[in-house]
């Protein structure tokens, strides 16, 4: 167990739909980003917030947006969705928000997004 | 864009013999290496890191090696067991920012 927890494991919705993903970091990590896994693919790295400001933005689709919270929760958004949109979205956490080099992080199970 | 590229997407090895995954990079500023290790249903976990100030680090049956020239990295799993069966990702970074991941090779270790 990472002791990262996303939430919900699994999501099916329809094209032009908005859905909110959740992730709740490591007790005392200050920093999230979030991983996008399509079918095939590495995981592309979309956005980064370090104690509630944005750190690093990545290929993040202006349909998509994100945000950390006070209690260093984060939200990650995807509006107007397409079947592209399917894939496997991953919220990590580190400690230092990249102040160190080579900071390893500590990765979610994942949420399945199914665009039908 | 592939900064990070993994063309083996699989590989499969006998029990006891050596793993070699390989991994290139085409970004010269990267310097921090990460191979990351992921089972069914779960994320991504790390396995074992090197600096672009080293060419070797190992961690027991984990070894990397990187070669800048070559911008090329490798890891080494000496034995190979059927627990080590998963796919495993290789990233690099510029100081650790928008760690960059490969698209993974899946290892199936054959008992």
């Amino acid at each position: 167990d990472s002791g990262v927890t996303q939430t919900p494991k699994h999501l099916i919705t329809a094209t032009g739909q908005r859905v909110t993903l959740r992730c709740s970091p490591r007790s005392g990590d200050l920093s999230v980003y979030w991983y996008q896994q399509s079918l095939d693919q590495g995981l592309q790295f979309l956005i980064q917030y370090y104690n509630g400001e944005e750190r690093a933005k990545g290929n993040i689709l202006e349909r998509f947006s994100a945000q950390q919270f006070p209690d260093l929760h984060s939200e990650l958004n995807l509006s107007s969705l397409e079947l592209g949109d399917s894939a496997l979205y991953f919220c990590a956490s580190s400690a230092a928000g990249g102040r160190r080099r080579g900071e390893k992080l500590f990765f979610g199970s994942g949420t399945q997004l199914s665009v039908l | 864009d592939q900064q990070v590229k993994q063309n083996s997407p699989s590989l499969s090895v006998q029990e006891g013999r050596i793993s070699i995954l390989n991994c290139d990079y085409t970004n010269s500023m990267f310097d921090y290496f990460l191979w990351y290790k992921k089972y069914p249903a779960e994320g991504p976990t790390f396995l074992i890191s090197i600096s672009s100030i080293k060419d070797k680090n190992e961690d027991g049956r984990f070894t990397v090696f990187l070669n800048k020239s070559a911008k090329h990295l490798s890891l080494h799993i000496v034995p190979s067991q059927p627990g080590d069966s998963a796919v495993y990702f290789c990233a690099a970074s510029v100081g650790n920012n928008d760690m960059r991941f490969g698209a993974g090779t899946r290892l199936t270790v054959k008992p």
